[in-house]
C-alpha cells in the first residue's frame, strides 16, 4: 500500500544552525504535502504545506521543497531556535485528498 | 469555538469495557476526521465525516469501532470491548470543506489507556 518514509528519526542541531528533514512517498497521485509540528501533549499543528504544481515554498524561517519526479519533499528550518524543538511530521494526500498518510516523525532537538 | 476540543483528555479503562470519545470541531467546519496515534508513530486515518455522514470509514480497524456525527457538528468515537492494543492517542481534526488540502486543525487528543 501507499506509504511515506521520513528521515532522520532524531535530529540534533546547534541553536542558530539549519535543520533539514526529508520524506519520500509512494503514491504518484499524491498532490498535497503538509508538514506538521507536534509538541508534547498537543495535537499536530500545520506549519507549512505545498501542492504538486509548486517546487518550493517559503514562510519566514521555514521552507519546503518538492521533487515530484523523485517523489521527495523536504522541510528546511533556518536559524533554529529553542522553541523549534518538537516532533515534525510530513504527510501526503491519497485518494480524494481528504485522507493523509503520515511519516513516522522526526524529533528535532535544538541544543543551546 | 476557537479550536477543536476533545474530551476527555485522558481515559483509563479496563479491558472489555466500552468507551466514548468526544470531538467538538471548529464551528462551521463541515469535514471531521478521526485519527489514531500510537507512541512514536504518525497518525493513522480512522474515519472521515462530511456533514452527518461517514464518507469513508475504511480506516476503522474492526467492528468494535464506530463513530457518529448526528447533527453534523459534534462527533463521538465509540469503542466496544476494549483491548490493550486499543491504547493510543485518538486525534480529531476538522477542516472547512471536505478537501484535506485546506489543512486540518487538530484537537489535543484523548489518550486512551486500556489496562
Amino acid at each position: 500500500g501507499e506509504n511515506v518514509e521520513q528521515h532522520p528519526s532524531t535530529l540534533s542541531v546547534q541553536e542558530g544552525d539549519s535543520a533539514v528533514i526529508k520524506c519520500t512517498y509512494s503514491d504518484s497521485a499524491s498532490n498535497y504535502f503538509p508538514w506538521y509540528k507536534q509538541e508534547l501533549g498537543k495535537g499536530p499543528q500545520l506549519i507549512i504545506d505545498i501542492r504538486s504544481n509548486v517546487g518550493e515554498k517559503k514562510d519566514q524561517r521555514i521552507a519546503v521543497t518538492l521533487n515530484k519526479t523523485a517523489k521527495h519533499f523536504s522541510l528546511h528550518i533556518t536559524e533554529t531556535q529553542p522553541e523549534d524543538s518538537a516532533v515534525y511530521f510530513c504527510a501526503a494526500s491519497i485518494g480524494s485528498n481528504y485522507q493523509l498518510i503520515w511519516g513516522a516523525g522526526t524529533k528535532l532537538i535544538i541544543k543551546p | 469555538g476557537a479550536g477543536v476540543s476533545q474530551t476527555p483528555s485522558n481515559k483509563v479503562t479496563e479491558k472489555g469495557k466500552y468507551v466514548e470519545l468526544r470531538c467538538d470541531p471548529i464551528s462551521g467546519h463541515t469535514a471531521l476526521y478521526w485519527y489514531r496515534q500510537s507512541l512514536g508513530q504518525g497518525p493513522e486515518f480512522l474515519i472521515y465525516f462530511q456533514g452527518t455522514g461517514a464518507a469513508d470509514d475504511s480506516g476503522l480497524p474492526n467492528d468494535r469501532f464506530f463513530a457518529v456525527r448526528p447533527e453534523g457538528s459534534v462527533s463521538t468515537l465509540k469503542i466496544q470491548r476494549t483491548e490493550r492494543g486499543d491504547s493510543a492517542v485518538y486525534l480529531c481534526a476538522s477542516s472547512p470543506i471536505g478537501q484535506g488540502d485546506y489543512g486540518y486543525t487538530f484537537g489535543s487528543g484523548t489518550r486512551l489507556t486500556v489496562v
